[in-house]
């Protein structure tokens, strides 16, 4: 089975600064797709980005990028311009190639943005 | 993007009934579904996978008698805790996703309390 790791259980960052989310994952698979989710107070999971693994390039979202090294099996998430509605749990997912049905999601990190 | 409802969103059964939790797609076919379970401030853990038509694939340690899982439909997938117990007290959330889309869309979640 996959496994994927956040080391950071809960993080705090100013408003407007940015901040970095760490996540490693484990597999043995070459093509496979990376997302963080984000999980507010109401608990409904809504995708922030998503990485394909075939793809080198960074994925970018407004504010949201990532940086994706996939020899060292990490993906981590930038914040920039840090939002007071950024303030959630953060969730690394992995998901095995589309044609598989495995999607494991990470210990979450709590997020805080301060005033 | 895709919209997936999950129905009750709260739910409060005495100890020894069987509750049954709805996942609706509403505007795709879901080719495979994702039951979740979540522990307060935890991740969420995979219970079940499901492709339409076939049999649920659980994890290991969720008992397949206890969490029953159906997807008769590419629209519906159902989850029916039996004889429920105050330990299977919980927050419990469905994905789906379609064959060409890598990104799962999530329900809202159903809190279930058993009393």
């Amino acid at each position: 089975a996959q496994t994927v790791t956040q080391s950071q259980p809960e993080m705090s960052v100013q408003e407007a600064e940015t901040v970095t989310l760490s996540c490693t994952y484990d597999t043995s698979e070459s093509n496979y797709y990376l997302f963080w989710y984000k999980q507010p107070p109401s608990r409904q999971m809504i995708l922030v980005i998503r990485q394909e693994a075939y793809k080198q390039q960074n994925a970018t979202e407004n504010r949201f990028s990532v940086n994706f090294q996939k020899a060292a099996k990490s993906f981590s998430l930038k914040i920039s311009d840090s939002q007071l509605g950024d303030t959630a749990m953060y969730f690394c997912a992995f998901m095995k190639h589309v044609w598989g049905i495995e999607f494991y999601f990470g210990t979450g990190t709590s997020l805080t943005v301060i005033p | 993007g895709a919209v997936v409802s999950q129905h009750p969103s709260r739910v409060i059964c005495k100890s020894g009934t069987s509750v049954k939790i709805e996942c609706r797609s509403l505007d795709f076919q879901a080719t495979t579904m994702f039951w979740y379970r979540q522990f307060p401030k935890q991740s969420l853990m995979l219970m079940a996978t499901s492709n339409e038509g076939s049999k649920a694939t659980y994890e290991q340690g969720v008992e397949k008698d206890k969490f029953l899982i159906n997807h008769a439909s590419l629209t519906l997938s159902t989850l029916t805790v039996t004889s429920a117990h105050p330990e299977d007290s919980s927050f419990y959330i469905c994905s789906a996703r379609d064959w060409e889309n890598t990104e799962a869309f999530f329900g809202q979640g159903t809190r279930l309390t058993v009393v």
